[in-house]
């Protein structure tokens, strides 16, 4: 069955601190792939995305991510965290010829001690 | 260039109730997705939509539930009849074909 998964529920980090966020998926072929950012009581903010070609995408707020094939995964990087970071991350993934709907990963929280 | 519009942003209702939660869509976009965000549940897809058709449907509950985005005027999600377990976070997104999607702030619904 098409999933994905973040493992991570909960992650502290302090500020100035790297960061990576999990992101798996269970799916035969190559998926489009997204992170969002949503703030407390806020919509959903597209950080990047991922549909083919260079495997290490730029998005906004200093944000990477890399697709790793082999791995079927999508992790989220940011070299160093500002507090403003403190928010909730969700991994999206279409599957291809599954029509344009998004599936989410249950979200990680993400914590930023001063 | 303003984003996905949604109203209202907070909605309540009580038990048996109809709601109806609008979107508008970024300008130049006529693909309306909607969302549900339950509490401990995550983001779930309930429905695709372009103008005048509905796409997919596969994550609509059967009962109760309808959405529409008419040739003019915003997207609309009807849940008749609330009950307590519909309280949730509704989104809309938009893309102008079928790739990204943009989401706008929300429409967070209590049922009492």
């Amino acid at each position: 069955a098409q999933s994905v998964t973040q493992p991570d529920i909960h992650i502290t980090v302090s500020e100035g601190a790297s960061l990576e966020l999990r992101c798996n998926y269970s799916y035969g072929a190559t998926p489009y792939l997204f992170w969002y950012v949503q703030s407390p009581g806020q919509g959903l903010q597209l950080l990047l995305k991922y549909f083919s070609g260079d495997t290490l995408v730029q998005g906004i707020k200093g944000f990477e991510a890399e697709f790793k094939r082999s791995q079927s995964s999508f992790n989220l990087r940011k070299p160093s965290v500002h507090w403003s970071d403190a928010a909730e991350y969700f991994c999206a993934v279409v599957f291809t010829g599954g029509g344009n709907k998004l599936t989410f990963g249950t979200g990680t929280q993400l914590k930023v001690e001063l | 260039n303003a984003g996905v519009m949604q109203n209202p942003r907070h909605l309540v209702r009580r038990r048996g109730q109809e709601a109806r939660l609008r979107c508008s869509p970024m300008k130049g976009h006529s693909h309306v997705y909607w969302y549900r965000q339950l509490p401990e549940e995550g983001l779930k897809f309930m429905v695709y939509l372009q103008k005048e058709n509905i796409i997919d449907e596969s994550g609509m509950p059967k009962e109760r539930f309808s959405a529409e985005f008419p040739k003019e005027g915003p997207s609309i999600l009807r849940i008749q009849q609330v009950v307590r377990g519909d309280s949730a976070a509704y989104f809309c997104a938009s893309s102008s074909m079928a790739d990204t999607q943009y989401f706008g702030p929300g429409t967070r619904l209590t049922v009492l």
